[in-house]
């Protein structure tokens, strides 16, 4: 079983749309919680992170981390063509370690 | 702003032979990250250097090495190659300062193609 699950999609929305993204993970030792942003033939780009339990927010997107039910969320709001890409979850124990990737999932936003 | 620098973008090789993939982090940063990404797949972690020295190992082939150089950047050698060698490199960099978050910033990848 892997560290960390993540539903590859892929996941068709309108314009407009709000977006759920989420991971599931076993390690209970992970401590920060990425979200990246992967365009085709490009590397991965941070979106947010959040250090243990709680929300963060920045603009139409919001990260959610359930430590208790390993568990995180990242939610689009008004969701536009130009967030179409695979959004990658990662953890990692400590700041400076290396990155667990989930599976990513293939986002397309249709106008 | 400056950006992690790979090279090669794409490399095409034969089963058997060697290859040498080159990692420019961002300027002043002292940690570099590889990860191997196959076709359809989730990233995944193979060594770090930190400060020129390795720092984390994770599942990567007997028949690869990697080092870090005086000027930070680091190059990932591959021999014997397989054709399941077949994926994007990345190379990530990053200012460590142990006791908090240090982003990672992805370069553009190396594409290698093993016939």
């Amino acid at each position: 079983q892997k560290e960390v699950e993540q539903d590859p999609g892929p996941l068709s929305v309108p314009e407009g749309a709000i977006v759920s993204l989420n991971c599931t993970y076993s390690n209970s030792a992970f401590q920060y919680f990425m979200w990246y942003r992967q365009y085709s033939r490009k590397g991965p780009e941070l979106l947010m992170y959040t250090y243990s339990s709680g929300n963060k927010e920045d603009g139409r997107f919001t990260a959610q981390v359930d430590k208790s039910s390993k568990y995180i969320s990242l939610f689009i709001r008004d969701s536009q063509p130009s967030d179409s890409a695979t959004y990658l979850c990662a953890m990692s124990r400590g700041g400076y370690n290396k990155l667990i990737f989930g599976a990513g999932t293939r986002l397309a936003v249709h106008p | 702003a400056a950006g992690v620098i790979q090279s090669p973008r794409h490399l095409i090789k034969e089963k058997r032979e060697t290859a040498t993939l080159k990692c420019y982090p961002i300027p002043r940063h002292d940690t570099v990250y590889w990860y191997q990404q196959g076709p359809g797949q989730d990233p995944q972690f193979l060594i770090s250097f930190y400060e020129k020295m390795q720092s984390d190992k994770g599942s990567i082939p007997d028949r690869f090495s990697a080092q870090q150089f005086s000027d930070y950047h680091s190059e990932l050698n591959m021999s014997s190659l397989e054709l399941g060698d077949s994926a994007l490199y990345f190379c990530a960099s990053s200012l460590n300062s142990r006791g908090s978050y240090n982003e990672q910033f992805f370069g553009p990848g190396t594409r290698l193609t093993v016939l």
